[in-house]
């Protein structure tokens, strides 16, 4: 079945780059999703990415989609300690449905 | 950017007691709202998808005749736990999407304690 895998926990400092990497078992996905969520809110919609595409920039996110090995990543460049949340990685079919992945949890030390 | 509402945020509640969840999207149509659940520390969990004018789609494993989704317009949805029970304390969110599947938006949450 349907199924996408982040790591747990990543830890940088104020300044460095984060890359957060994901991987999903879908082909046929059509979208996939990065969202952030930060203590007892709701997710907000960060960026996403067509799955014909390799690559989407938008500000200091950057993210890179390798079709044949089913690995998705998001990097934020000069991560500030607002930047300190959970990322959530998410494909997504024609209908919408989103799966998600467990999270990662970003910790941004200064 | 597109903005989705949920009443109310927090919400205790005894147990056998039905407690209503209402999400909106407050400047667009949505066609499609779906609705998750959250354990702490844990990934969300589609619980069922209403599209407007029709019967909520449920996922494998949840039970429809506890969580009661009423899709009544374009931009409110419903959620209605009947008869709650401690077990179904949690983090329920709901994301509304437009005719555009791409994009998908989310509310802010309700935290359901059932005492």
């Amino acid at each position: 079945g349907e199924d996408v895998e982040q790591s747990l926990f990543l830890s940088v400092r104020e300044g460095d780059s984060s890359v957060i990497n994901c991987t999903y078992t879908d082909s046929s996905s059509t979208y996939l999703y990065w969202y952030k969520q930060e203590p007892g809110a709701g997710l907000q919609l960060l960026t996403y990415i067509f799955s014909n595409m390799d690559m989407k920039q938008d500000q200091r996110l950057t993210v890179l989609l390798n079709k044949k090995d089913k690995h998705l990543s998001l990097r934020i460049a000069d991560t500030q300690t607002g930047d300190s949340a959970i990322y959530f990685c998410a494909e997504s079919s024609n209908t919408g449905k989103l799966i998600f992945g467990q999270g990662t949890t970003l910790q941004v030390k200064p | 950017g597109a903005v989705v509402s949920q009443h109310p945020s927090r919400v205790i509640c005894k147990s056998g007691t039905s407690v209503k969840i209402e999400c909106r999207s407050l400047d667009f149509q949505a066609t499609t709202m779906f609705w998750y659940r959250q354990f702490p520390k844990q990934s969300l969990m589609l619980m069922a998808t209403s599209n407007e004018g029709s019967k909520a789609t449920y996922e494998q494993g949840v039970e429809k005749d506890k969580f009661l989704i009423n899709h009544a317009s374009l931009t409110l949805s419903t959620l209605t736990v009947t008869s709650a029970h401690p077990e179904d304390s949690s983090f329920y969110i709901c994301s509304a999407r437009e005719d555009r599947p791409y994009e998908q938006y989310f509310g802010p949450g309700t935290r359901l304690t059932v005492t």
